[in-house]
């Protein structure tokens, strides 16, 4: 919604299989790139961000990949576990108050 | 430190009533944002409470409104309910304004309008 394009809306992979997200904005003033997961029934809970002086980030299985130029930015999740099924969200601030716009969501389904 | 909690965690009207709902942040924080939640739009932004006063609004009707205390607590009211408005509201906190730091959303309250 509002200019944070997030695709795909469902993703199934493999158990220990990769899994990417890409998610698209328009503003290019923005310069700060959460992703949020949210587990069935529970609330969304940040699992990793990155800030517009870097290119790329990494936490474990997980990484985001941020290309400024081309306005995107992506969730990759290495040796898919079942505990990562959940549906991701990400979000960009945008406008002065840097508002947080979130993406449509994607859900990921872990496949044993 | 207690995470931000949110009350009630459901609740059941009918068309036409009104209701409030009632968010506390995690102590420091002062900023709270509300959101709603449905299975076809996702997460869109209500507005944000930055020591209590509204800092920004999404695009939602004047029926939606919300305050800020000087606790920091946040409570957001929704007049002349409609069956459309049925949803799941989170509240989220965070240290500073704005959407580029942490959000730490509450489990949400579920409202179901009739």
């Amino acid at each position: 919604g509002e200019n944070v394009e997030q695709h795909p809306s469902t993703l199934s992979v493999q158990e220990g299989d990769s899994a990417v997200i890409k998610c698209t904005y328009s503003d290019s003033a923005s310069n700060y790139f959460p992703w949020y997961k949210q587990e069935l029934g529970k609330r969304p809970q940040l699992i990793i961000d990155i800030r517009s002086n870097v290119g790329e980030k990494k936490d474990q299985r997980i990484a985001v990949t941020l290309n400024k130029t081309a306005k995107h930015f992506s969730l990759h999740i290495t040796e898919t576990q079942p505990e990562d099924s959940a549906v991701y969200f990400c979000a960009v601030p945008r406008g002065r108050a840097q508002k947080l716009v979130f993406g449509q969501g994607t859900r990921l389904t872990i496949n044993p | 430190k207690a995470g931000v909690t949110q009350t009630p965690r459901y609740l059941i009207k009918t068309r036409g009533q009104q209701v409030t709902l009632s968010c506390s942040p995690i102590s420091g924080h002062r900023s709270v944002s509300w959101y709603q939640q449905t299975p076809g739009q996702g997460l869109q932004f209500l507005f944000e409470y930055f020591s209590e006063t509204q800092r920004n609004k999404g695009n939602f009707p004047g029926r939606f409104s919300g305050r800020q205390f000087s606790n920091s607590r946040s409570e957001m009211n929704v007049s002349t309910l409609e069956l459309g408005d049925s949803a799941l509201y989170l509240c989220a906190s965070s240290l500073a304004p704005g959407g580029a730091d942490t959000q730490y959303f509450g489990p949400g309250t579920r409202l179901t309008v009739l």
